[in-house]
């Protein structure tokens, strides 16, 4: 069946550093989406992006879909102690939403 | 209701006891989602409603887990014979078309003890 990878699994940055996290979907996407959960939290929605090749911007955070629309990339330039969790990327395929397994980001002040 | 409603909000159990865990989703939402997520852990599929078509029920771990959803509203996840490795957070989510995420419950968290 459809499956969607994230990696790493895990990412531990000093503060003021990058950081990316990876998805790859093993069927092209109609959307890619993004969530993050906070901890102690559930997932909340960050963004949609529909087009091959879109590129999203939120304040330090760049979303990215690829060409083929089966791969996309969260990037957070010079994290904060408030980037902390887990972040999830959601391929959209017919009317299904599947979940990436997630990059627990921890952040050294 | 304004958002997702999963109840309980905790839960412990004796294993071997069975155990309904039940969720809420947005009023008129087609679409909802039972996730599992053990400690420090990613989201696990369990089950996935969508309107009267038949539920895509490939992610449940067992046949002790199921999960009925009455009238394309309200959502019970049932597992049976509780063992410990059950234990984690059970997230419910709900969508629509016409919105492009998926609203998250707070989560039932279930301790087998």
């Amino acid at each position: 069946g459809q499956q969607v990878m994230q990696i790493p699994q895990y990412q531990h940055v000093q503060e003021g550093e990058d950081f990316t996290t990876y998805c790859n979907s093993s069927t092209t996407l109609s959307n890619i989406q993004w969530y993050k959960q906070r901890p102690g939290g559930h997932p909340v929605f960050l963004i949609q992006l529909v087009k091959s090749g879109e590129v999203k911007k939120q304040k330090r955070l760049t979303f990215q879909f690829g060409e083929a629309k089966k791969n996309s990339s969260l990037h957070i330039t010079a994290t904060q102690t408030t980037d902390v969790g887990t972040y999830f990327c959601a391929g959209g395929s017919a009317s299904k939403i599947i979940f990436g397994s997630g990059t627990r980001l921890s952040i050294r002040p | 209701g304004a958002g997702v409603s999963q109840s309980p909000s905790n839960k412990v159990t004796e294993k071997g006891k069975d155990v309904e865990l039940r969720c809420d989703p947005i009023s008129g939402h087609t679409a909802l989602y039972w996730y599992r997520q053990s400690l420090g852990q990613g989201l696990e599929f369990l089950i996935y409603f969508q309107g009267n078509s038949a539920p895509d029920k490939s992610g449940l771990p067992s046949d002790r887990f199921s999960a009925e959803r009455t009238g394309g509203s309200v959502s019970t996840l049932t597992i049976q014979r509780t063992q410990q490795e059950d234990s984690a957070v059970y997230l419910c989510a709900s969508s629509t078309p016409y919105l492009p995420e998926a609203f998250f419950g707070q989560g039932t968290r279930l301790t087998v003890v």
